[in-house]
């Protein structure tokens, strides 16, 4: 099977930064995705990774480094409203419709 | 607004009952997805539908049974056969599947 490995908690302090790592090992990779899930809602896109290299969006940031298996998802400026569970997922063939996720990290953000 | 809506937002099922959650989405996307979320664990792919009248089993199709007659529909009944059956339901879509997944507001299923 995938095997997708996310830490389980984070806590940091409102101002911030936060860095989740998440790392891979699949039988094969077309592209890494990251979400954001509140408790009891819906996860949203955040961002999205197929090369190499860092994508910034705000202030949010995705990183991806295909040799290693790795990835991070750097949030700046911490804000309360951050508190949440960040999910990790990998497309694992090109022409494959499905994603594998990781368990999730939650994110706990302290005034 | 375009969006992805599944319902109810809670369900109880009894022994032995089969149970059905809709879901619905006015994107105009061709790929539906159902996912099970259980505490600690990822997501997890029941089944998965890339056109109309076709549907493929993901990783957990074990006890769940869907249809996709209608674009905008795909519902998941989660039959007696599963026996572990409490769980966060989610319902996704994508615009050709490969793309970014859109995500109801998920189901949560308990067994009385």
């Amino acid at each position: 099977g995938q095997n997708i490995d996310q830490p389980t908690e984070m806590t940091a302090t409102e101002g911030a930064i936060v860095q989740i790592n998440c790392t891979y090992q699949t039988s094969g990779f077309n592209g890494l995705f990251w979400y954001q899930q509140h408790a009891g809602e819906a996860p949203t896109f955040l961002s999205y990774n197929v090369l190499d290299g860092l994508e910034e969006k705000g202030r949010f940031s995705s990183f991806l480094s295909r040799s290693k298996g790795y990835s991070y998802l750097l949030l700046k400026e911490l804000q309360m409203k951050d508190s949440a569970s960040y999910l990790c997922a990998v497309r694992v063939r090109s022409n494959d419709y499905k994603l594998s996720f990781g368990a999730g990290t939650t994110v706990t953000v302290r005034a | 607004d375009g969006g992805i809506t599944q319902s109810p937002k809670y369900l109880f099922r009894k022994e032995g009952q089969n149970v059905t959650l809709s879901c619905e989405q006015n994107l105009n996307h061709d790929a539906m997805y159902w996912y099970r979320q259980d505490p600690g664990q990822g997501l997890r792919l029941i089944y998965y539908s890339q056109i109309v009248n076709d549907f493929q089993k993901g990783d957990i199709a074990e006890g769940y049974s869907v249809s996709r007659e209608k674009k905008e529909s795909f519902p998941l009944t989660v039959t007696s056969a599963q026996k572990n059956p409490t769980a966060f339901y989610l319902c996704a879509s994508s615009r050709d599947g490969l793309e970014k997944l859109f995500f109801g507001s998920g189901t949560q299923l308990s067994v009385l």
